[in-house]
């Protein structure tokens, strides 16, 4: 299994251009979820997704969209960056389970975002 | 959103020391607990899903407690060794996997 790879690694935007970060994961896992990691905080949640077909914001979904087309993939767009979105990228997928269960999150690599 | 402390921020044991850490967050809905270690330069790997008030878990030199009623988690290292450097990460799941993250306690090992 390759777990939860992420692409590119690296990017470099202008400001106000727009891309999307890929995320992928082979271990037909049900949620999926987008943090960023900024210095001195948190990884913080931008987007998650309980299933194919289903997402719902996290803490800090502005200026970013996502969509769930496949349960393999889970997207993440910038729309028109802001150096404000200047971080490291990181997708995450696990086993949904039964009821209350709770399971171990997988994360991929990362991706480093600047924006000029 | 939930405020979720660690402390301390940081920390600079040598190697042979037996180190602990808090997370602490409101006593709130939530369904688990998670603990994930972070190496620089990689990803974060779960160490420990905590579901239940007074869970214990334990892997190898690593354990962790939790309290729920009262808000707080302790991760445990015994004996630390130079390979345990990493920041630790506290996380509780408020549900559907919504994981609030801390800001982590990051563990220097000297040799």
């Amino acid at each position: 299994n390759a777990g939860v790879t992420q692409t590119p690694k690296f990017q470099v935007l202008k400001t106000g251009q727009s891309m999307t970060l890929q995320c992928a994961q082979d271990m037909n896992h049900e949620y999926m979820s987008w943090y960023r990691q900024d210095p001195g905080m948190g990884l913080r949640l931008i987007h998650y997704s309980v299933g194919a077909g289903i997402t719902d914001q996290g803490e800090v979904p502005n200026g970013y969209n996502v969509s769930r087309s496949t349960t393999e993939d889970f997207p993440l767009r910038l729309l028109s960056a802001a150096p404000s979105q200047t971080s490291v990228y990181f997708c995450a997928s696990s086993y949904k389970g039964v009821g209350y269960e709770a399971y171990e999150q997988y994360f991929g690599p990362g991706t480093r975002l600047t924006v000029t | 959103i939930l405020n979720v402390e660690q402390s301390p921020q940081s920390l600079h044991v040598q190697e042979g020391d037996s180190t602990n850490f808090t997370c602490s967050f409101p006593s709130s809905n939530f369904y688990a607990l998670h603990w994930y270690r972070w190496e620089t330069a990689k990803s974060p790997e779960a160490l420990f899903v905590m579901t239940l008030n007074g869970d214990e878990k334990k892997k190898g030199r690593i354990s962790a407690t939790l309290n729920t009623k009262e808000g707080y988690s302790y991760l445990y290292i015994k004996g630390s060794q130079p390979e345990d450097s990493a920041t630790y990460l506290c996380a509780p799941n408020t549900g559907f996997q919504k994981l609030v993250f801390g800001t982590g306690t990051r563990l220097l090992v000297s040799p």
